[in-house]
């Protein structure tokens, strides 16, 4: 079965302490994984993709095969990273499956 | 460069009752797809339109329909709404056979069933 599980609907970080926002998938093949961001008000928005290896804001995401896992991290929190966050997987035929979501709530 | 328009915003529609829900792609981009986000969910996907084709479908039934027209715009249609489809309804382009490229995402339409 193809699946992205969030296992953490809302994550609670002190201002300048580390985040890691967890994601684990289900697929078959050889996946593609991204991070989406939604801030307050906000459209939803593509943050990184494993890929492109590259590091947005400060947070970085690598894709482990063995543990079928795409951590989001960033080594100090700050308060405009509060949002929703989406880990999402691509398919071979191009479907996007999203996990639930967590809720990043950067405490002052 | 312009990004993905939804339109309407936000509606209001009776069980029973069909809706058409629109998108304007970002400009450049041939790939739409189409998402229901439930409240305190993520987005799932309902279908993909490349170049007015369908070419990706999620587990939604046959009442859930689309079209893509020439200029990469689209529509998601829904015959016999339900109150489980009370939803936001997610847009996304994107420039389809490049595995570099993420999706553009619309505002959404928040579509409420009585």
């Amino acid at each position: 079965a193809q699946r992205v599980t969030q296992p953490e609907k809302l994550l609670s970080v002190f201002k300048g302490a580390p985040v890691e926002l967890k994601c684990n998938y289900s697929y078959s093949g050889s996946p593609e994984l991204f991070w989406y961001v939604q801030y307050s008000r906000q459209r939803l928005q593509l943050l990184l993709r494993h890929i492109s290896r590259e590091s947005i804001k400060g947070f970085t995401a690598d894709l482990n095969k063995g543990e079928t896992s795409f951590h989001l991290k960033k080594p100090f929190a700050q308060e405009e990273d509060s949002a929703m966050y989406y880990c999402a997987l691509r398919t071979a035929d191009d479907k996007i499956i999203f996990g639930k979501g967590t809720r990043l709530h950067i405490l002052p | 460069e312009t990004g993905v328009t939804q339109s309407p915003t936000h509606l209001i529609k009776t069980r029973g009752q069909q809706v058409t829900l629109r998108c304007s792609s970002q400009s450049g981009h041939n790939t739409v797809s189409w998402y229901q986000q439930a409240l305190g969910q993520g987005p799932q996907f309902i279908f993909q339109y490349y170049r007015e084709e369908e070419n990706g479908r999620g587990n939604f039934p046959p009442r859930f329909s689309g079209l893509q027209f020439p200029n990469y715009s689209s529509e998601l249609n829904v015959n016999a709404l339900e109150l489980d489809d009370s939803a936001l309804y997610l847009c996304a382009s994107s420039l389809g056979g490049s595995k570099a490229y993420g999706y553009t995402f619309g505002s959404g339409t928040r579509l409420t069933v009585v």
